[in-house]
């Protein structure tokens, strides 16, 4: 299947400050990209869907000022944490879909990036 | 209520049994079933879709009620291995919701020696 990659894996970081986390399809075209944010032993809770070369598109209750999404290119997004708190601490999932025509396309997802604010 | 509700269980089975997942989903206009699989701290990964005729995948079968809105995944000859978390996805219609995933929260399965 296609591969999409996350970075960094985990970070740690102190209370105010930003962090950006990258999702990448590396061998294939995302038409679209997904963020997730799952809690420990709750599911994965969609945080907004990222069109390229658009705005993203929030969920209800997910402050996109908070939330920075860029997707500039069709295998690239970011999702910047900004001026993180405690709260904000996280498993943080993208995921990607391929650009193929017609029917559903699979979404592929990144093996996440585990984000502590301290 | 939720969108996708399933047991959470924990299941704890021991090897060679056959253990079953049941899930309910509340938008009638959904239109993809699939059954992922999540190891702990991992990412969620596709084991099957969900098809409305049933179908199969060696020790794996997944059922669709559409009219009941009823998901289920059957394990036979469970094994090691299969301990994860198994959730249940749906993937919504068209317009604004098209392609978006809602995933249930996932039952816990443990198979033991």
């Amino acid at each position: 299947g296609a591969v999409v990659s996350q970075h960094p894996s985990r970070v740690i970081c102190k209370s105010g400050t930003s962090v950006k986390i990258e999702c990448r399809s590396l061998d294939f075209q995302a038409t679209t990209m997904f963020w997730y944010r799952q809690f420990p032993k709750q599911s994965l809770m969609l945080m907004a869907t990222s069109n390229e070369g658009s705005k993203a598109t929030y969920e209800q209750g997910v402050e996109k000022d908070k939330f920075l999404i860029n997707h500039a290119s069709l295998t690239l997004s970011t999702l910047t944490v900004t001026s993180a708190h405690p709260e904000d601490s996280s498993f943080y999932i993208c995921s990607a879909r391929s650009r193929l025509a017609g029917g559903y396309n699979e979404q592929f997802f990144g093996p996440g990036t585990r984000l502590t604010v301290l | 209520r939720k969108e996708v509700e399933q047991d959470p269980g924990p299941f704890n089975v021991p090897e060679g049994a056959t253990v079953a997942f049941n899930c309910t989903y509340s938008n009638s206009a959904s239109q993809s079933f699939f059954w992922y699989r999540q190891d702990c701290r991992k990412e969620p990964k596709l084991l099957m879709s969900v098809y409305s005729s049933g179908n199969e995948d060696g020790r794996f079968t997944a059922q669709l009620n559409r009219a009941s809105q009823y998901i289920s995944l059957l394990i036979r000859d469970s094994k090691l291995s299969d301990s994860a978390t198994y959730l249940c996805v749906v993937n919504n219609a068209g317009g604004t919701s098209y392609g978006k995933l809602t995933f249930g929260q996932g039952t816990i399965l443990t198979v033991h020696p």
